[in-house]
């Protein structure tokens, strides 16, 4: 078992430019979510999805955008990088939304 | 609103030195507090689950409990390995994570 895996690893992008961030699961977990961690703020709720076809936005949604098609998918879209989104990021999945969740190993993004 | 906050934001022991880290929290229907652990460049690991105010869980040095307002983190005769970030979260009645800023653990040899 994988569990959660995140692509890239690393990435920097010039303001302006589009990305996605990647995110697969192995548990067929109903629940997934995205955070992003930044110094002195804790994780913070991006967007979650509790299955596929249904997604939800959480505290800081601006400037993201996911789509939930598979149970083991789930992408965040950046639109337009902003420098403000320099972060890490990471995905979390957890059987029908229990708190005990599941990490990957996260995607520190740069914008310059 | 749900809130957590962590305290101390920093916390550094000589092994053997037993300590607590503290987690308070107001949460709205409280559904759980977790208690995770973050190494450096890696992702967040459970550690434990509680459900409600008395209850305990221990895992090798570690000890967790609740209140109706806090939570603990007891950490006995820790060990270098111990060095870590842990992380406190509640989830409420809307199902959603709520994390603390963390607490960062260093226990020198």
């Amino acid at each position: 078992n994988a569990g959660v895996t995140q692509t890239p690893k690393f990435q920097v992008l010039k303001t302006g430019q589009s990305m996605t961030l990647q995110c697969a699961q192995d548990m067929n977990h109903e629940y997934m979510s995205w955070y992003r961690q930044d110094p002195g703020m804790g994780l913070r709720l991006i967007h979650y999805s509790v299955g596929a076809g249904i997604t939800d936005q959480g505290e800081v949604p601006n400037g993201y955008n996911v789509s939930r098609s598979t149970t083991e998918d789930f992408p965040l879209r950046l639109l337009s990088a902003a420098p403000s989104q320099t972060s890490v990021y990471f995905c979390a999945s957890s059987y029908r939304g229990r708190g005990e969740a599941f990490f990957g190993q996260g995607t520190r993004l740069t914008v310059v | 609103e749900d809130q957590v906050t962590q305290s101390p934001e920093a916390l550094r022991l000589q092994e053997g030195e037993s300590s607590s880290l503290n987690c308070s929290y107001t949460v709205s229907g409280l559904r759980g507090l977790f208690w995770y652990r973050q190494d450096p460049g890696k992702g967040p690991e459970f550690l434990f689950t509680l459900y409600s105010a008395g209850e305990e869980k221990e895992k090798e040095r570690l000890k967790a409990t609740l209140t109706k307002k806090e939570s603990f983190l007891h950490i006995t005769a820790p060990k270098p390995e111990d060095s870590a970030t842990y992380l406190c979260a509640v989830q409420g009645w809307a199902q959603k994570l709520v994390f603390g800023q963390g607490t960062r653990l260093t226990i020198n040899p």
